[in-house]
């Protein structure tokens, strides 16, 4: 069975600090997708990066980058420079390579970015 | 942003009324889901569909039916709705299982 957890309930940061959200996974299979969504105030659910486990780089796309190891089966999210707009649920979330198969969300993190 | 329409955005109703929820995409992506989202427990797969007619259950499946006649459109249907129904239901599209999957605006459901 597959599982993620987002062990960080709520974080609260003062802007422009640096900060890390972890998640871990757990998977059998060889063949894997690891995801982040945002979900802002407003509600909707913004798609971030998706990661397959065949490639461990690491990504940075602005002020965000992405963590990937697969050694401690953990994707972590971190937000340099946070800013007010950054305060938002985060969600990490997994696939696996068969048909049919969805995505398995962690419980989410909520970040407050406070001025 | 992926073409993803959900109605209606807002409903309140009663216990035992039947209520269907619609999404429809413009993407024409093969894959449609409809998740719910709870505090506390994140977001859970209700049902997915595959193709055209044909669909399958996910992890909250109990008390819903889904229905796909069109490529566009994933109609979720509670048949009796209960107040554990109370929600926000989400509906989200992808080309294949392990692509990225993009939400639609979500409605939000309540059962008095």
């Amino acid at each position: 069975a597959q599982k993620v957890t987002q062990a960080q309930t709520e974080i609260s940061v003062v802007e422009k600090e640096d900060v890390t959200l972890d998640c871990v996974y757990e998977t059998r299979d060889t063949t894997y997708y690891l995801f982040w969504y945002k979900q802002p105030p407003s509600g909707e659910l913004v798609f971030l990066i998706r990661r397959n486990s065949f490639d461990e780089q690491n990504e940075i796309s602005g002020r965000y980058s992405w963590n990937f190891q697969k050694s401690t089966s953990s994707f972590n999210f971190t937000i340099t420079a946070s800013q007010v707009v950054d305060s938002a649920v985060y969600f990490c979330a997994l696939s696996v390579d068969q048909a049919g198969t969805a995505l398995i969300f962690g419980k989410g993190t909520t970040l407050s970015v406070s001025s | 942003d992926a073409g993803i329409t959900q109605s209606p955005r807002h409903k309140v109703t009663e216990t035992g009324t039947p209520v269907t929820l619609r999404c429809h995409q413009t993407e024409n992506h093969r894959y449609m889901y409809w998740y719910r989202q709870d505090p506390g427990h994140g977001l859970r797969l209700i049902h997915y569909s595959y193709g055209v007619k044909d669909t399958d259950k996910g992890e909250v499946s109990d008390g819903y039916s889904v229905s796909r006649s069109k490529t566009e459109d994933f109609l979720l249907t509670l048949e009796s709705a209960t107040s554990s129904q109370t929600s926000v239901y989400f509906c989200a599209i992808s080309s294949d299982s392990y692509n990225e999957q993009f939400f639609g605006p979500g409605t939000r459901l309540t059962v008095l």
